[in-house]
């Protein structure tokens, strides 16, 4: 069966403070892999999504970034945080080609506080 | 105007009631639709997927208008683990990528 990590759980970082989330994914090849964040009380916001290593594509432009260096590794990263980037960080998987019915499978998330 | 609306709730039901969700899309070529459960500060789950002609699994039904391009969720005998807020969720039907809209929520709490 597939699983999805994610670390850490919880962050706490000053603003201007570099930042680097990581997800792996087991028990599947070749995902679509997406990052979103959840701000306190607010809907899901997809940030990125790879379609394979390398591929990256940004929703939202803002002080994020992310890579793929292998096929079922996913970083977000940033080079200075800033207050807004507050959130709860989320990272899914599904399966590529995009069928009728793609659904999107979870970490856990890491909650990240930057104060 | 957002993808996907849902009625933010609070909804507040007792135990052994029946309750239902209701949720609208706007892009008229989705082709794919799923209720998520997300627990508080947990991440989102697939509750279930929601077929042309509409599908039950246990106490939830999940039924889709591709007329009026709502669906909804029905949960009858409600029980105190039900209490989570429910995702709408409606896909991009355009996109290989395989990209998913996620309503904001609706917020369920059933009480003793």
């Amino acid at each position: 069966s597939q699983t999805i990590h994610q670390w850490p759980a919880t962050l706490v970082q000053p603003v201007g403070s570099p930042l680097s989330l990581e997800c792996t994914v087991e028990g599947t090849s070749n995902p679509n892999l997406y990052w979103y964040r959840q701000a306190a009380g607010r809907g899901l916001q997809l940030l990125f999504y790879s379609v394979g290593i390398g591929q990256i594509s940004s929703e939202v432009p803002q002080n994020l970034s992310a890579s793929r260096p292998q096929d079922r590794q996913f970083i977000l990263s940033s080079k200075k945080l800033l207050l807004s980037d507050s959130g709860f960080y989320l990272c899914a998987w599904s399966t590529r080609g995009g069928g009728t019915y793609n659904e999107q499978f979870f970490g856990p998330g890491t909650r990240l506080t930057v104060l | 105007r957002k993808e996907v609306e849902q009625d933010p709730g609070p909804f507040n039901v007792p135990e052994g009631a029946t309750v239902a969700f209701n949720c609208t899309y706007s892009n008229s070529a989705s082709q794919s639709f799923f209720w998520y459960r997300q627990d508080c500060r947990k991440e989102p789950k697939l509750l279930m997927s929601v077929y042309s002609s509409g599908n039950e699994d246990g106490r939830f039904t999940a039924q889709l208008n591709r007329a009026s391009q709502y669906i909804s969720l029905l949960i009858r005998d409600s029980k105190l683990s039900d209490s989570a807020t429910y995702l709408c969720v409606v896909n991009d039907r355009g996109s290989t990528l395989g990209r998913l809209y996620f309503g904001r929520g609706t917020q369920l709490t059933v009480w003793p």
